[in-house]
């Protein structure tokens, strides 16, 4: 248990639809990043909140939306959705922004759109 | 843009040590070299990171040549549990929110 936690593990949806996925951080760490893992692009970054404020963008796109709360965990949320969304999600969170000793990485949650 | 070259595959045999290659020639004087592993889809795990120096902790050492151009992962005694994608990036901590991930280096470690 790397102390991130992602709800839910697993998600099969229809195309059209949209749905939350949910990151609560390691305890004390303030920064979350979301990343993406399909087959065909790798491990791409999302968005990044730190202390509730969004600070840094990827290749997210305009569909998907994150945000981060005063308790600090942060939703991901998909709409519109499409085959090719079909992912597994990823959530990280680290003390600060760009902290030096790396990130520690959620479980992740498996998106299949049908 | 890559800035790492990584080999695609490479077999180890337990209990031996396993070398990861990683050619950055690009570096810059403030980027760290980082190297995180990804076992079957689980979520990518940090192993270790430096700048210059040789570092060493209980999972790992990284080695880096003098001119930066390039490291090398040392997992001492490789196990069937050390299987996995390990990734070398390369960034500026700190500075540098998001991690690249590239294609990696897909470990199998056989009995």
């Amino acid at each position: 248990d790397s102390g991130v936690t992602q709800t839910p593990k697993h998600l099969i949806t229809a195309t059209g639809q949209r749905v939350t996925l949910r990151c609560s951080p390691r305890s004390g760490d303030l920064s979350v990043y979301w990343y993406q893992q399909s087959l065909d692009q790798g491990l791409q970054f999302l968005i990044q909140y730190y202390n509730g404020e969004e600070r840094a963008k990827g290749n997210i796109l305009e569909r998907f939306s994150a945000q981060q709360f005063p308790d600090l965990h942060s939703e991901l949320n998909l709409s519109s959705l499409e085959l090719g969304d079909s992912a597994l999600y990823f959530c990280a969170s680290s003390l600060t922004p760009g902290s030096d000793y790396g990130y520690t990485f959620g479980s992740g949650t498996r998106l299949t759109v049908v | 843009d890559a800035k790492t070259t990584q080999p695609p595959s490479m077999d180890c045999a337990e209990g031996r040590a396993a070398n990861l290659p990683c050619n950055h020639s690009t570096i810059s004087g403030n980027e760290y070299v980082y190297w995180y592993r990804q076992i079957h889809s689980q979520g990518p795990q940090y192993i270790i990171h430096g700048l210059k120096n040789n570092e060493t902790n209980e999972m790992a050492s990284l080695i880096i040549t003098e001119d930066r151009k390039s490291s090398t992962l040392i997992l001492p005694h490789a196990t069937l549990r050390d299987t996995a994608v390990y990734y070398c990036i390369v960034r500026v901590a700190r500075d540098d929110y998001k991690l690249s991930f590239g294609a990696g280096t897909t470990v199998t470690v056989r009995a």
